[in-house]
């Protein structure tokens, strides 16, 4: 069973004080891993597709890496305005158009 | 270019009783994706419409939730027979055929079943 597990559940920065979010996955075949930015009472706002192994997508103060069993989020000198649930998603091999999901990672950036 | 909208954006109703939710996807989007978020979990795939091909089933929960797409564009959610456990955020993504790396997703629908 395709599986995406996030971690962690909750994470507390201060302004400016970079770090990382996990995304492992388990599937069948990979065709794409894709990060989401939620906030509260919102729809999830794309952020990144990534496709293959060592491949690296940039914006802002956010950039996102991929291997061939966890994706990364990291993010620089985070601001309050990142504050949000981060959700990572894959497709998989077979022809289904749907994605999987993760449970997300919330942070909270205080000032 | 407006982008996907869903209505109601939220609903109280009675278990037991039926309820039905509505997606507007994006202009020229003829695919529609239909997604459940409980509290706590996980964007849980339930459906999607692809074109003029078969929707794909395979993530609906029971035989109580239904879907349909008229005239490929607007979609409506339809839950039967409510239970406490239905309640969640409903969120509808619509893209492009073959785009299920660019979809956009709606505010959603706050379903709470008392």
């Amino acid at each position: 069973e395709d599986q995406v597990t996030q971690s962690p559940e909750a994470l507390r920065l201060q302004e400016g004080e970079s770090s990382s979010l996990n995304c492992s996955y388990t599937v069948s075949g990979l065709r794409g891993l894709f990060w989401y930015r939620q906030d509260p009472g919102k729809g999830p706002e794309f952020l990144f597709t990534l496709y293959s192994a060592g491949e690296e997508k940039e914006k802002e103060r956010l950039k996102a890496t991929l291997t061939k069993k966890e994706s990364f989020l990291h993010i620089t000198a985070p601001k309050p305005e990142d504050s949000a649930t981060y959700l990572c998603a894959v497709q998989t091999q077979g022809g289904s158009e749907k994605l999987v999901f993760g449970k997300g990672t919330k942070l909270t950036v205080n000032p | 270019g407006a982008g996907v909208s869903q209505s109601p954006s939220n609903k109280v109703t009675e278990k037991g009783k039926d309820v039905e939710l509505r997606c507007d996807p994006i202009s020229g989007h003829t695919a529609l994706y239909w997604y459940r978020q409980s509290l706590g979990q996980g964007l849980e795939f339930l459906i999607y419409f692809q074109g003029n091909s078969a929707p794909d089933k395979s993530g609906l929960p029971s035989d109580r939730f239904s879907a349909e797409r008229t005239g490929g564009s607007v979609s409506t959610l339809t839950i039967q027979r409510t239970q406490q456990e239905d309640s969640a955020v409903y969120l509808c993504a619509s893209s492009l055929l073959y785009r299920a790396d660019e979809q956009f997703f709606g505010p959603g629908t706050r379903l709470t079943v008392l």
